[in-house]
């Protein structure tokens, strides 16, 4: 079965720069979050989108932003790289709430994100 | 706000014998989801097992059970017939019922499994 896709799998950047995660839902999922997990942490949840309309935010950062596009899939943009946010990033998807049997959300691979 | 407590943070098991994990949870919801997800060396996260809290029915995934106490907001992972491929790392989530889409996800700390030959 088709998974979550994510890109890319690893990036390193420098203090300052500015970096874009894309994330590729499971076809037919409407639904997209975006996790940050630290090293040694568990994931803290960012933002979601349902039908490219941002749903709910968490703690995320003012110099990133994200959104949805018309074919779903998703991009995450931070700005101002900064040491502390080399992490894994997440990107989960999820079909309709609709019936709510099937809002289970699965993750891709993650994106491994060093800042140097 | 919610929170997820798993309070083992490390444990062992003989491959084949059986191992349950512990996860408590706080919250004013009458109405949510609770999940497993196990997160092995390679850093996916992957799905074991959901339970709605309207259902009384523990959820069941083969060789996976969950024991849900809603009065005590309890919920345990229960792995039977261990296998080496069970070592990971098990993370404990809540998610509130709400009637818009996207709702996030609230982890526990994890509790790291190492399953021993």
């Amino acid at each position: 079965a088709a998974g979550v896709i994510q890109s890319p799998r690893h990036l390193i950047k420098e203090k300052r720069e500015t970096a874009t995660l894309k994330c590729y839902p499971i076809p037919r999922h409407d639904t997209v979050y975006w996790y940050q997990q630290g090293p040694g942490q568990d994931p803290q949840f960012l933002i979601s989108f349902y039908e490219k309309m941002q749903s709910d935010k968490g703690s995320i950062p003012d110099r990133f932003s994200a959104q949805q596009f018309s074919d779903y899939h998703s991009e995450l943009n931070m700005s101002s790289l900064e040491l502390g946010d080399s992490a894994l990033y997440f990107c989960a998807s999820s079909d309709s709430p609709l019936l709510p049997s099937t809002d289970t959300q699965y993750f891709g691979p993650g994106t491994r994100l060093t800042v140097l | 706000a919610q929170t997820v407590t798993q309070s083992q943070p490390e444990m062992s098991v003989q491959e084949a014998e059986t191992v349950t994990l512990s996860c408590t949870y706080d919250t004013s919801e009458s109405n949510y989801y609770l999940f497993w997800y196990k997160q092995p060396p390679s850093r996916q996260m992957i799905l074991v097992i959901r339970q709605e809290a309207y259902k009384q029915q523990n959820a069941t995934e083969n060789r996976f059970s969950v024991n849900f106490q809603k009065a005590a907001k309890s919920f345990s992972l229960k792995i039977s017939d261990s296998q080496l491929g069970d070592t990971a790392m098990y993370f404990c989530a809540f998610m509130k019922q709400m009637v818009r889409a996207g709702n996030m996800l609230t982890f526990g700390g994890g509790t790291r499994l190492m399953v021993k030959p």
